[in-house]
């Protein structure tokens, strides 16, 4: 098993651009989540799944699109890049509530 | 949005002491409480899962209570080992499925 994969592991991109963050997992979980680290702030959730067509709005959602068209994947999608957005973003999965979530290795985002 | 909360926000200890951290979080519309064991340069791993008042899990020398009507939970780390060394992170989760990270309790445990 893979566990939960995210790519690209490192982005550097110019503000406005957009892009998309992969995350796929390969343990059948139905539970999926996307959290950005900034120091002193530390893990904040942007937004959830809790299945196939099914997403919500975390903590700090503006900027950011999810969509949730099979349980493997859920990308984030940023819009137009702002430097604001420069962070560390991590995707975890969980086989219900009562699961510990299982984290992906993260993506260093940088906006110039 | 959740308030959650976690004292202290860090912790340096000597090899072989024991300590214990705290995580409060709103009381209503509890569903489960996480904890979790963040290393430096790596991903959060899950330690426990609780969902009933006065639940406590044991793993090791690391064990959790948890007190849902009053909204908290005690993480204790028998014997601190410099492997101990971490943030440890608590997270409540409310009915509606959103997983909420407190800003963690960086412990430092010297040889």
């Amino acid at each position: 098993n893979a566990g939960v994969t995210q790519t690209p592991k490192f982005q550097v991109l110019k503000t406005g651009q957009s892009m998309t963050l992969q995350c796929a997992q390969d343990m059948n979980h139905e539970y999926m989540s996307w959290y950005r680290q900034d120091p002193g702030m530390g893990l904040r959730l942007i937004h959830y799944s809790v299945g196939a067509g099914i997403t919500d709005q975390g903590e700090v959602p503006n900027g950011y699109n999810v969509s949730r068209s099979t349980t493997e994947d859920f990308p984030l999608r940023l819009l137009s890049a702002a430097p604001s957005q420069t962070s560390v973003y991590f995707c975890a999965s969980s086989r219900d509530r009562v699961g510990g979530y299982t984290f992906g290795s993260g993506t260093r985002l940088t906006v110039v | 949005i959740l308030n959650v909360e976690q004292s202290p926000q860090s912790l340096h200890v000597q090899e072989g002491d024991s300590t214990n951290f705290t995580c409060s979080f709103p009381s209503s519309n509890f569903y489960a409480l996480h904890w979790y064991r963040w290393e430096t340069a790596k991903s959060p791993e899950a330690l426990f899962v609780m969902t009933l008042n006065g639940d406590e899990k044991k793993k090791g020398r690391i064990s959790a209570t948890l007190n849902t009507k009053e909204g908290y939970s005690y993480l204790y780390i028998k014997g601190s080992q410099p492997e101990d060394s971490a943030t440890y992170l608590c997270a409540p989760y409310n009915q509606g499925g959103k997983l909420i990270f407190g800003q963690g309790t960086e412990l430092s445990v010297k040889p």
